[in-house]
């Protein structure tokens, strides 16, 4: 799996939209950018994932460059629970059954 | 419906004696993974289970830890013996094999040896 690399924490405000970056510079082509989050004391949870376009669901969106080094992740309209480690993953698609590298993940505090 | 299921929640023991951890994954899910999770950094996998074969065990260090998913379904995590090195949160994972999809996690085992 490539080498991701991101920002090892971040503040937001309360309301605001969070913007999580990560660098991906090696991924190859089969490789799929992931996102997780882990909240205190819980499992990680997945947030969504992109091979080349912008995906959208409920959660977040994901923004993936034409050359895709690089990503990131919106937050819309952080609110307090959104305060998580959040985990950037490049991986072959989940249904090879590979594995998730996890690296130190971005750890994000949204203030009030 | 459930969630992947894990128990203990929490479990001390002391040092050389053995642990089991616990976990029913999602029905239906043919794919089973146990993670490692040492304070303050991320997961790491132990093995992963397609159905009940281990398709990639290679960091289980197989000295001390063992792992059974009889049947493809719940699976058990043991460790024998412990190590005061092995206090970290056991995380049990599992996803559909087919198909691009996500993987679901339980809340995990605290293991502390003292």
């Amino acid at each position: 799996d490539a080498k991701t690399t991101q920002p090892t924490s971040m503040d937001c405000a309360e309301g605001r939209a969070a913007n999580l970056p990560c660098n991906h510079s090696t991924i190859s082509g089969n490789e799929y950018v992931y996102w997780y989050r882990q909240i205190h004391s819980q499992g990680p949870q997945y947030i969504i994932h992109g091979l080349k376009n912008n995906e959208t669901n409920e959660m977040a969106s994901l923004i993936i460059t034409e050359d895709r080094k690089s990503s990131t992740l919106i937050l819309p309209h952080a609110t307090l629970r959104d305060t998580a480690v959040y985990y950037c993953i490049a991986a072959p698609s989940q249904a090879a059954g590979n594995k998730l590298t996890f690296g130190g993940g971005t750890r994000v505090l949204v203030k009030p | 419906e459930a969630g992947v299921v894990q128990s203990p929640r929490y479990k001390i023991i002391e040092k050389k004696q053995p642990v089991a951890f616990w976990c029913n994954p999602i029905s239906g899910h043919n794919t089973l993974y146990w993670y490692l999770q040492n304070l303050g950094q991320g997961p790491e996998l132990l093995i992963r289970y397609e159905n009940e074969e281990a398709v990639d065990d290679s960091q289980l260090p197989k000295d001390r830890f063992s792992a059974e998913r009889l049947k493809g379904v719940d699976s058990t995590l043991k460790i024998q013996p412990a190590e005061l090195g092995d206090s970290a949160v056991y995380l049990c994972a599992s996803s559909f094999s087919g198909g691009n999809t996500e993987a679901f996690f339980g809340q995990g085992t605290r293991l502390t040896v003292v």
